[in-house]
């Protein structure tokens, strides 16, 4: 099992610069999830979704958008990067309360994009 | 508003001593707590949680404590080993909540030999 799968591992953006931050799980998992960890900070949520079609707001999700058309993925999309969204995204996967397994609280972590915004 | 924190950014303990990290969090509506573990260029990894229901909960050498009307929780690793030199987070999360977790700023561990 892969688990969850980001890529890249590293960018470098210049200002206005648009990309997409790709993530895909291959745990059947319902729920997924968006966080950015700045240095000394923990993780802050940007983004979340419980199933394909639904996604939410989280606590920062400003200048960021999500789709989630399949089980699978949940990119997440930078539109005009700024300096402030310098940061290591961290994508991550959990049951959803409705799949009937035990430990649906944990989510599972994929090993991070490190974005730089010049 | 920092929900969870944790007031300690590093710790230091001798290998075979116990290390003790410390959280904690503000919001009474928080019912699910865990910790994880994150080494540099990796992501957090789980290593343990409890339920408020519980106060105790043990996994091999690592024990989760939770104190419900303090508003604490604290992580014991007895004996500390090398290998647990990591980024310690402590996270929440609450009921109907779509299993979102609130992370605490980090403990750094280091054990030293």
């Amino acid at each position: 099992n892969a688990g969850v799968t980001q890529t890249p591992k590293f960018r470098i953006l210049k200002i206005g610069q648009s990309m997409t931050l790709q993530c895909t799980q291959d745990m059947n998992h319902n729920y997924m999830y968006w966080y950015r960890q700045d240095p000394g900070m923990g993780l802050k949520l940007i983004y979340y979704s419980v199933g394909a079609g639904i996604t939410d707001k989280g606590e920062v999700p400003n200048g960021y958008n999500v789709s989630r058309s399949t089980t699978e993925d949940f990119p997440l999309r930078l539109e005009l990067a700024a300096p402030s969204q310098t940061s290591v995204y961290f994508c991550a996967s959990s049951y959803g309360l409705g799949q009937g397994v035990s430990g649906a609280n944990v989510l599972t972590f994929g090993a991070g994009s490190r974005l730089t915004v010049l | 508003d920092q929900q969870v924190k944790q007031n300690s950014p590093s710790l230091s303990v001798q290998e075979g001593r116990i290390s003790i990290l410390n959280c904690d969090y503000t919001n009474s509506m928080f019912d699910y707590f865990l910790w994880y573990k994150k080494y540099p260029a990796e992501g957090p990894t789980f290593l343990i949680s409890i339920s408020s229901i519980k106060d105790k909960n043990e996994d091999g050498r690592f024990t989760v404590f939770l104190n419900k009307s303090a508003k604490h929780l604290s992580l014991h690793i007895v004996p500390s080993q090398p290998g647990d030199s990591a980024v310690y987070f402590c996270a929440a999360s609450k009921t109907g909540g779509g299993n979102k977790l609130t992370f605490g700023t980090g403990t750094q561990l280091k054990v030293e030999l």
